[in-house]
């Protein structure tokens, strides 16, 4: 069973502070990687996507990737408020087209 | 606005009716999902169309039939369905192969 897994918190910052999300995964093959924001009550969206090992910058947002670990995190700089939602890792299997799987997410509260 | 239209937004109904959700995508995507979303749960992948072929979880049960007349709409025939069918359904697509997925707002159904 090819999983992914995240701390469902809530996960506490102050505003202005960083903020650092994780999900590990199963499936060593895995070759795309994910992070969506979800408010309450609305859909998913996208934020970043990361395919190799390293990090990716996109503004306040950087994901990591350790492919070794198997391992993807997000760091959020200067967190705000607005922030605050759950935080889905999604990670493409080896093998499976078509087939994302999600974790249940981590949700992230910014307290001014 | 994702380019992915969901309607209905808000489904009420009871376990004898039949009902459809209704999806459409503008983004010239060739694979579209549906998903299920249940409180603290990973979101749950039911059907994928793919160049309209049909890939399902074998855990969904046949009270749910999914449609995809063309690669731009999905349709969700709900029958007979149970009070903990009772969740957030969501419509996504992608460009195909393990690519990022791109949401509509979703139907949250009741089902008394």
């Amino acid at each position: 069973q090819k999983e992914v897994e995240q701390n469902s918190g809530p996960l506490s910052v102050p505003e202005g502070a960083i903020a650092s999300l994780n999900c590990t995964y199963s499936d060593r093959g895995s070759q795309s990687f994910f992070w969506y924001r979800q408010y309450s009550g609305k859909s998913p969206e996208l934020i970043m996507s990361i395919y190799s090992n390293g990090d990716k910058e996109d503004g306040r947002f950087t994901a990591q990737l350790n492919k070794a670990s198997q391992y993807v995190s997000l760091l959020i700089r200067d967190s705000q408020p607005s922030d605050s939602a759950t935080y889905l890792c999604a990670v493409g299997p080896s093998g499976g087209y078509n087939k994302l799987i999600f974790g249940a997410g981590t949700r992230l509260a910014v307290h001014p | 606005e994702t380019g992915v239209t969901q309607t209905p937004r808000h489904l009420v109904m009871g376990m004898t009716n039949k009902k459809s959700l209704k999806c459409e995508q503008h983004l010239g995507h060739n694979a579209m999902y549906w998903y299920k979303q249940s409180a603290k749960k990973p979101l749950e992948l039911m059907f994928v169309y793919s160049l309209e072929e049909r890939v399902e979880n074998n855990s969904v049960p046949s009270r749910f039939s999914p449609e995809c007349p063309n690669s731009s709409h999905l349709f969700l025939h709900l029958h007979t369905l149970q009070p903990e069918d009772s969740a957030l359904y969501l419509c996504a697509s992608s460009r195909g192969g393990n690519e990022k997925l791109f949401f509509g707002s979703g139907t949250q159904l009741s089902v008394l």
